[in-house]
């Protein structure tokens, strides 16, 4: 079975600053699809950043990226230059070519500091 | 228009009462998705619908009794519901149920509360 593990409960980081949630996953499968969802406090879930695994070049969405290490199932969001906006739970998800299901990971709680 | 919609945003039932969860998009996306979602906790995945058949039933109680009339619509209907089913309901869409479609759009959720 798949799983996602991220073992950072709550980050902090101070505005400005650059941060990293870490993403770890345990899957046989060699085509998957990965992503990071961010979900802000009383507001809606949305996605942040994708990759495709078979994709050796790092996903880059603005001031988001991931490092992607396939032999090491890592999956880690950096994210630059924070913001006050970027407050909000971060869940790594994965997705299985065919496979039936997204699966989360426990999320992780990042507080921006002004 | 890159939006799914959920009604209502709040919702407080008793175990006796009968209630349903609305939800719907516009981007023509042919798989639907139903979450369970307790506070701190990540999204479980309850049901999806794909061209609008039944795909998945995480082993759901059916005390929660999923429809999909059209394409655009899901609906969750709530029957006799227990306290610990008291979560935040999300509903989301994707293109289709293929991987490299699969990026979901999720909605604001409704908040139910079970008394």
């Amino acid at each position: 079975a798949q799983t996602v593990t991220q073992s950072q409960p709550e980050m902090s980081v101070q505005e400005a600053e650059t941060v990293t949630l870490s993403c770890t996953y345990d899957t046989s499968e060699s085509d998957y699809y990965l992503f990071w969802y961010k979900q802000p406090p009383s507001r809606q879930m949305i996605l942040v950043i994708r990759q495709e695994a078979y994709k050796q070049q790092n996903a880059t969405e603005n001031r988001f990226s991931v490092n992607f290490q396939k032999a090491a199932k890592s999956f880690s969001l950096k994210i630059s230059d924070s913001q006050l906006g970027d407050a909000a739970m971060y869940f790594c998800a994965y997705w299985v070519e065919y496979g039936n299901k997204l699966v989360f990971g426990a999320g992780t709680i990042l507080r921006v500091k002004s | 228009d890159t939006e799914v919609t959920q009604t209502p945003k709040h919702l407080v039932m008793g175990m006796t009462n009968k209630k349903s969860l609305k939800c719907e998009q516009h981007m023509g996306h042919r798989a639907m998705y139903w979450y369970k979602q307790k506070a701190k906790k990540p999204p479980e995945l309850m049901f999806v619908y794909s061209y609008e058949k039944l795909s998945i039933n995480e082993s759901v109680p059916s005390r929660f009794s999923p429809e999909c009339p059209n394409s655009s619509l899901l609906n969750l209907h709530l029957h006799a519901l227990q306290p610990e089913d008291s979560a935040l309901y999300l509903c989301a869409s994707s293109q289709d149920r293929a991987a490299v479609r699969n990026e979901q759009f999720f909605g604001p959720g409704t908040r139910l509360t079970v008394l």
